[in-house]
């Protein structure tokens, strides 16, 4: 079966600091893999996908995730973090067919601090 | 690019009447929906699968008459809940793909949420 863990529940940076958010997956085959950003109240908004190709994906707000196979990881990050990037993020992975949905990790709250 | 719409935002009713959510894509097609539901500080749980024109799909454990799913167009499913009780308090999200991309994953296009509180 599918999962995704995201170890971190919780993580504080200072701004203008990097940022590496963590996510693990489990899946049989080919996974794809997408990290969507939530703010306080509202839908979430997709920030990257990895379908194929380039292990490094590049995505909105000048985020980028990198996917390694070999550690079953598609970790989130973000070299230098706005105040405004304070927000949930959530890594998730699909299976094969366009029909089917999407599984989510806990998600890791981030917080920004001056 | 691809947008959702969910409505309404936010919600509060009586224990015991019922209240109909709406999704709409408003700028592509979609023959299947899905309708999550997310509590404080945790993740998304999917609720059901809604396809077009036939019934939805509902995961283990969601009641399918309580959550009445209803997806009569390619661009609008409605989630209907039923005799509605304090614990179905909760912020409920739908969303949908592209159904031109469905044979490539496309990401899934959220809608903003439904914030529902039952008092």
């Amino acid at each position: 079966a599918q999962s995704v863990t995201q170890p971190d529940i919780h993580i504080t940076v200072s701004e203008g600091a990097s940022l590496e958010l963590r996510c693990n997956y489990s899946y049989g085959a080919t996974p794809y893999l997408f990290w969507y950003v939530q703010s306080p109240g509202q839908g979430l908004q997709l920030l990257l996908k990895y379908f194929s190709g380039d292990t490094l994906v590049q995505g909105i707000k000048g985020f980028e995730a990198e996917f390694k196979r070999s550690q079953s990881s598609f970790n989130l990050r973000k070299p230098s973090v706005h105040w405004s990037d304070a927000a949930e993020y959530f890594c998730a992975v699909g299976a094969g067919s366009g029909n089917t949905p999407l599984v989510f990790g806990k998600g890791t709250r981030l917080s920004v601090i001056a | 690019g691809a947008v959702v719409s969910q409505h309404p935002s936010r919600v509060i009713c009586k224990s015991g009447t019922s209240v109909k959510i709406e999704c709409r894509s408003l700028d592509f097609q979609a023959t299947t929906m899905f309708w999550y539901r997310q509590f404080p500080k945790q993740s998304l749980m999917l609720m059901a699968t809604s396809n077009e024109g036939s019934k939805a799909t509902y995961e283990q454990g969601v009641e399918k008459d309580k959550f009445l799913i209803n997806h009569a167009s390619l661009t609008l499913s409605t989630l209907t809940v039923t005799s509605a009780h304090p614990e179905d308090s909760s912020f409920y999200i739908c969303s949908a793909r592209d159904q031109v991309d469905r044979g490539n994953n496309s990401p899934l296009h959220f809608g903003n949420g439904t914030r529902l509180t039952v008092t």
